[in-house]
């Protein structure tokens, strides 16, 4: 069962347009979210997060939004560039309860973002 | 030397071999995690130690041992390993294990070790 879910592979942008990521999560009890972006060969890099109690946060180019009713939220790039050609992935953390584990992230399974020139 | 490094990068090991995969982390973290990432698989978490003690310990077989001296070094000992554990190993940090009140917690990785087991 998995419980966060990149449900496209991959996605073509041009360079200047805007990219959209998506990621749906079914697990009430998450309550951080984060996205990472991977270029091959390399471990994933953190970009952006988001707590439960924001539906927004933004970083230069990089947006996310989260709606927590609907149990997804989206990475936005404005504008795309040729060097933003990675997977992304989204991850979720859940809420701290009875003191275990609280870090453990779960992840999707990646989108493959191309930015054309 | 910063953020957090993995040695080797390209593992070939036989089914019979004994190797160790190293983590070092350079960001005054005290929490320490090995993941597996197969072909078309999201990342799986195997282990995640906090202060140097295991916290957790996601039902990964035998074969694969996990040790951390300190809050800098993790290592993931591996014997008799299967063709199938052939998979790019990610080790990550973290402050800490958040406690309770503290809201987020985000992973650094490093840049994984590629293992291919014959």
């Amino acid at each position: 069962d998995q419980q966060v879910k990149q449900n496209s592979p991959s996605l073509s942008v041009q360079e200047g347009r805007i990219s959209i990521l998506n990621c749906d999560y079914t697990n009430s009890m998450f309550d951080y979210f984060l996205w990472y972006k991977k270029y091959p060969a390399e471990g994933p890099t953190f970009l952006i997060s988001i707590s439960s109690i924001k539906d927004k946060n933004e970083d230069g180019r990089f947006t996310v939004f989260l709606n927590k009713s609907a149990k997804h939220l989206s990475l936005h790039i404005v504008p795309s560039q040729p060097g933003d050609s990675a997977v992304y992935f989204c991850a979720a953390s859940p809420a701290n309860a009875g003191g275990t584990s609280y870090g453990k992230l779960t992840f999707g399974q990646g989108t493959i973002l191309t930015v054309h020139p | 030397e910063t953020g957090v490094t993995q040695t080797p990068r390209h593992l070939v090991m036989g089914m019979t071999n004994k190797k160790s995969l190293k983590c070092e982390q350079h960001l005054g973290h005290n929490a320490m995690y090995w993941y597996k990432q197969s072909a078309k698989k999201p990342l799986e978490l195997m282990f995640v130690y906090n202060f140097k003690e295991q916290t957790e310990n996601n039902s990964v077989p035998s074969r694969f041992s996990p040790e951390c001296p300190n809050s800098s070094h993790l290592f993931l000992h591996l014997h008799t390993l299967q063709p199938e554990d052939s998979a790019l190993y990610l080790c990550a940090s973290s402050q800490d294990i958040v406690r309770r009140g503290r809201v987020g917690e985000t992973q650094y990785f490093g840049p994984g070790t590629r293992l291919l087991v014959l």
